[in-house]
């Protein structure tokens, strides 16, 4: 089936560092969100990404949706301990299955303060 | 995550009993979603409603049954609970082609 190689796994950083997280597939994907998750909750939208090569920001959120359409990346610019937390990509494919979203396995970030 | 609500947020559940777990959006939305979540494994796709009256298996489907009781309400039922059946439950919802609303999730623990 399909699948997003998210990476890394988790992330231990300093408050005010940049971070930067990827995902990568081997199929083409039409759509690329972001989520994340706080502990005890479920995940909330960060990003959304519908065209090749876009770029967007979100406060001090950047994701880019990949040129093949099969990547995107997220960066974080000085994190705070608020961005603690599990960041997930996801992605979607246009036509008959445009219901279904694929997950990444997610990405934890800790913020040491 | 205002706008879909699910119930209970926690269950223990002895091996063998049966449960259903409720989601209801208030956002007017037309698909409604049921995943799992595992360590390390992300978040798997049970069931899926494209619309009121169709429902439709995702990725790991077996051992759940679903009711798409109206436009709001998605329920996901445990016939005979397993503890391969220990995770967090989370419903989502969706209008159109935009992103998918999430709940707070289901904690179930089978024993």
């Amino acid at each position: 089936g399909q699948q997003l190689n998210q990476s890394p796994q988790s992330m231990f950083i300093q408050e005010g560092e940049d971070v930067s997280m990827n995902c990568t597939s081997s199929s083409i994907f039409n759509t690329w969100l972001w989520y994340k998750q706080d502990p005890g909750e479920g995940p909330v939208l960060l990003i959304a990404l519908y065209k090749a090569g876009e770029l967007t920001s979100n406060g001090r959120l950047t994701a880019q949706f990949g040129i093949t359409r099969k990547d995107s990346f997220l960066n974080i610019s000085a994190s705070i301990p608020s961005d603690v937390g599990i960041y997930f990509c996801a992605a979607r494919r246009s036509g008959g299955s445009n219901y279904k979203l694929t997950f990444g396995k997610g990405t934890l970030l800790t913020v040491n303060p | 995550n205002a706008g879909v609500t699910q119930t209970p947020k926690f269950q223990v559940l002895k091996t063998g009993q049966s449960m259903t777990l409720q989601c209801a959006q208030d956002m007017n939305h037309n698909s409604m979603y049921w995943y799992r979540q595992d360590p390390g494994m992300g978040l798997r796709l049970i069931y899926y409603s494209a619309s009121e009256g169709t429902t439709d298996k995702g990725e790991v489907p077996n051992g759940y049954n679903v009711s798409r009781l109206n436009k709001r309400e998605f329920s996901l039922r445990l016939e005979s609970a397993a503890p391969s059946q220990t995770s967090v439950y989370f419903c989502a919802s969706r209008r159109g082609e935009q992103p998918q609303h999430f709940g707070d999730g289901t904690r179930l623990s089978i024993l």
